[in-house]
């Protein structure tokens, strides 16, 4: 597709529910972030993919993350057993090579 | 991943002023990249910098890579109100962002 294309864009879940955010990059892009971005704050990076694989999974915050990445395209950002601290917009970007990154619109996670 | 930080945390600027936001690292890189978030928006790729001094300019918009690669600012001159957002520097690899600069424009 012409951009990063993230879905749903707003999600409110109740507490302990599992949420599945998806991120379907720009064709092509090999290299696929995931980041959280909490109300006024920075980029916290989640995961990275390279094709299928995710060699660094460092920034997943607890075990309830989870991602997977399939035919080095679509990507599922799943969270189990959501909690409030969870709440956040959760952005996926992709790269083609060495040059800059395309960000998503961004999945805005609501837990109540 | 490198660790950027950025200063200042804040820049609240009136309109038609220039000002100045920079990313420091400990540590040598060999690119650092730019992008600039709007207001309830997503961060978008301004710029990349890969050469010891080099400087590049976006219209008002100019962004300088250290010596020593180890730091970078960007200036931005004659603000305008569509410069508000937060700026954000970026070390290679994994992204590591800095905190960014959220700048606010008095008309």
């Amino acid at each position: 597709g012409a951009g990063v294309s993230q879905s749903p864009s707003n999600k409110v879940t109740e507490k302990g529910k599992d949420v599945e955010l998806r991120c379907d990059p720009i064709s092509g892009h090999t290299a696929l972030y995931w980041y959280r971005q909490s109300l006024g704050q920075g980029l916290e990076f989640l995961i990275y993919f390279q094709g299928n694989s995710a060699p660094d999974k460092s920034g997943l915050p607890s075990d309830r993350f989870s991602a997977e990445r399939t035919g080095g395209s679509v990507s599922t950002l799943t969270i189990q057993r959501t909690q409030q601290e969870d709440s956040a917009v959760y952005l996926c970007a992709s790269k083609p090579g060495t040059y800059g990154y395309t960000f998503g619109s961004g999945t805005r996670l609501t837990v109540v | 991943g490198q660790q950027v930080m950025q200063i200042p945390q804040y820049q609240h600027v009136q309109e038609g002023e220039d000002f100045t936001t920079y990313c420091n690292s400990s540590t040598t890189l060999s690119n650092i990249q730019w992008y600039k978030q709007r207001p309830g928006g997503h961060p978008v790729f301004l710029i990349q910098l890969v050469k010891s001094g080099e400087v590049k300019k976006q219209k008002r918009l100019t962004f300088q890579f250290g010596e020593a690669k180890k730091n970078s600012s960007l200036h931005i001159t004659a603000t305008q109100t569509t410069d508000v957002g937060t700026y954000f520097c970026a070390g290679p690899g994994k992204l590591s962002f800095g905190a960014g600069t959220t700048v606010t424009v008095r008309a």
